[in-house]
């Protein structure tokens, strides 16, 4: 079975520009989540998709969005990006519907603005 | 506000020798579960361990185990018999159990193992 992808792995954006990152779920799993990783704030939750519905949100700015499709494939978008917003940026999913925190990560989205 | 902490950034020891990992955390849950993730360089997360915290029996994993004490709230893991494979960024992760899937992660400890 294949593992949780993200796409791109790298890219490279100049300030003020905006960026969608992919997520393609393990095959069942219907709970997309995602989270930041920077040097600096380590680790922070961005958003978390259950069947299309977005059920839960961290604590960043509008700027950051996120969507989730019918086949549990799942975007997010980053407009207007700063300097700060280079990260790693985490997906993750699992395959239930209640919280178990049990997340299988995909190998992440290498994002920096210049 | 619930709040993770591992107060050891960086650890190094022997291969074959036996390393525990400190976590701290701070909730007002009573039912919740604790992770130990891991991060090799390659940068993919895995699940080392689970616990869940009505369970007062530690978790094991293989050389994985967990020292849990939900008065103390502290949750460390323990690696017996380390191995080169074992060096990664080990992050502890806490959950309550009612709402969305969302993790609060600890800063992380980075652990090498040396030959």
């Amino acid at each position: 079975k294949a593992g949780v992808t993200q796409t791109p792995r790298y890219l490279i954006k100049t300030r003020g520009q905006q960026v969608t990152l992919s997520c393609s779920p393990i095959s069942g799993h219907r709970s997309v989540s995602w989270y930041q990783q920077t040097p600096g704030q380590g680790l922070q939750f961005l958003f978390e998709y259950f069947s299309e519905t977005q059920r839960n949100k961290g604590n960043f700015p509008g700027r950051f969005s996120g969507r989730q499709f019918s086949n549990s494939r799942s975007e997010m978008n980053v407009s207007t990006l700063e300097l700060g917003d280079s990260a790693l940026y985490l997906c993750a999913s699992s395959l239930a519907a209640l919280n178990t925190g049990e997340l299988f990560f995909g190998e992440g989205s290498r994002l920096t603005v210049l | 506000a619930q709040t993770v902490t591992q107060s050891q950034p960086e650890m190094s020891v022997q291969e074959a020798e036996t390393v525990t990992l400190s976590c701290t955390y701070d909730t007002s849950e009573n039912n919740y579960y604790l992770f130990w993730y891991k991060q090799p360089p390659s940068r993919q997360m895995i699940l080392v361990i689970r616990q869940e915290a009505y369970k007062q029996q530690n978790a094991t994993e293989n050389r994985f185990s967990v020292n849990f004490q939900k008065a103390a709230k502290s949750f460390s893991l323990k690696i017996s018999d380390s191995q080169l494979g074992d060096t990664a960024m080990y992050f502890c992760a806490f959950t309550p159990y009612q709402g969305a899937q969302k993790l609060v992660f600890g800063q992380g400890t980075r652990l090498t193992i040396n030959p």
